[in-house]
């Protein structure tokens, strides 16, 4: 059963760099086949994809983020990573990392509430 | 991209049915057999409850289905129980570009 851990501060200040890590165990990223997402959630709101990525490097951005937005991958620690750059307090929100397949998440983390603020 | 439509609200009482509907395009939902339907309560990370338009997880009740007519999606729960009092996204893919959610339905159970 896969299994992903978010990580990462939960207060960031505004127009600084926020960045997560997503662990994940019980099944490998190398193995293909699967996009490796970060999803967002701003309080009592819906859901946002905000990119995803392969485990060869290739990503996909939100175009509504993509000017700040930089999602990697470390294979051999088997985690993905998010960075959102000149944050505000519209970034604040709950991130969830996920594994997805032709859109469809099947494994999610827990989420993980960062909040902007100075 | 705009996110897929779904109605703000839906409700029924105990034994009854409800279907969540699901409104895109020709560029996602009506484009590929790759809609999903979450389920999410409060404080927890959504749970999928139906995959490629109508098929369910393993460990997933029968009482949820799902459909598909052109651009639209559905999500029908039978024999509505209190503890399908929940949030439901709807999801396309979208070709390369990013998947879409939908807004989310609240749904209430007398």
């Amino acid at each position: 059963q896969v299994q992903l851990q978010e990580s990462g501060p939960g207060l960031v200040k505004p127009s600084q760099t926020l960045s997560l890590t997503c662990t994940v165990s019980g099944g490998s990223i190398s193995s293909g086949g699967y996009y490796w997402s970060w999803i967002r959630q701003h309080p009592g709101k819906g859901l946002e994809w905000i990119g995803y990525i392969y485990y060869s490097g290739s990503t996909y951005y939100n175009p509504s983020l993509k000017s700040r937005v930089t999602i990697s991958v470390d294979t051999s620690k088997n985690q993905f990573s998010l960075k959102l750059s000149s944050v505000t307090a519209a970034d604040t929100a709950v991130y969830y990392c996920a594994r997805a397949r032709t859109g469809t998440i099947a494994w999610w983390g827990q989420g993980t509430l960062v909040t902007v603020s100075s | 991209q705009s996110a897929l439509t779904q109605p703000p609200s839906a409700s029924g009482s105990p034994g009854q049915s409800v279907t969540i509907s699901c409104t895109g395009t020709s560029s996602d939902v009506g484009g590929y057999n790759y809609v999903s339907w979450y389920q999410q309560h409060p404080g927890k990370a959504p749970k999928l409850m139906i995959y490629e338009v109508s098929k369910r997880p393993s460990g997933v009740p029968d009482r949820f289905s799902g459909s598909k007519s052109g651009n639209t999606a559905s999500l029908t729960v039978s024999g509505l129980q209190a503890e399908d009092e929940a949030d439901y996204y709807c999801s396309s893919y979208a070709g390369s570009n990013i998947p879409l959610f939908g807004g989310g339905t609240k749904l209430t159970v007398l």
